[in-house]
């Protein structure tokens, strides 16, 4: 039983096309996140959402629209890509409340923007 | 959120004990020391969180002095298994706030 999981895993599409990434979590938390690592292998936190409730967006260009329809989904939709955002994308999941240091991570989707 | 310095890179040989420290010097009073794992082409691991003085579970050891401007992560006996990025943060006893990693430190378990 896989606690976060994302699909696709790879995904190779050409600029300006329109991708999703989905991902769903089993561990019945009620925060989850979208975290990008580039090539330099820098990990940023995009958006965070908290039953289904956005709480965090770091600057990500509107391009990204996350949408959470439960609280155990979070996908992320890409419109119009561009070639920086050939990018791992790692979706996350914790409990709500303090000292919750202890996230969940999915095994993260390779997007190749060619 | 305190700023955290940790060495870019370390090698070991199989079977040695590895320390990696990292410095927080704004720590604040309400932080948390967490230590992540990460493998190639893998999500972060949660490997071990602290306050202070010490603390151990089976992976690992987390060692805080009582100032807390730094900390610790001590992996006994390490395996070529061990090879991953090791990230220090320091999480807010506040909830919700979202994880900031660093650069974190490359270890490079050697047979």
């Amino acid at each position: 039983d896989t606690a976060v999981s994302q699909t696709p895993k790879y995904l190779v599409t050409q600029m300006g096309n329109d991708k999703s990434i989905k991902c769903e979590q089993n561990l019945g938390h009620d925060t989850m996140y979208w975290y990008k690592q580039d090539s330099k292998k820098f990990l940023k936190i995009m958006f965070s959402y908290n039953n289904k409730e956005l709480i965090i967006n770091e600057t990500v260009p509107n391009r990204f629209s996350p949408k959470s329809p439960d609280k155990a989904h979070l996908n992320l939709h890409i419109n119009s890509l561009e070639l920086g955002d050939s990018a791992v994308y790692f979706c996350a999941s914790s409990r709500t409340g303090a000292g919750t240091g202890e996230l969940f991570f999915g095994e993260g989707s390779r997007l190749t923007v060619l | 959120l305190a700023k955290t310095t940790q060495p870019i890179s370390m090698d070991s040989y199989e079977g040695q004990e590895v320390n990696i420290t990292c410095s927080h010097n704004n720590i604040a009073t309400n932080d948390y020391i967490t230590w992540y794992q990460q493998f190639p082409s893998q999500g972060p691991r949660f490997i071990i969180q602290g306050y202070k003085t010490k603390v151990t579970n089976e992976v690992a050891s987390l060692f805080i002095p009582a100032d807390r401007k730094s900390s610790t992560l001590s992996l006994p006996r390490v395996s070529l298994s061990d090879t991953a990025v090791y990230y220090c943060l320091v999480v807010p006893y506040s909830g919700n706030t979202p994880l900031v990693f660093g650069k974190g430190t490359r270890l490079s378990v050697i047979a």
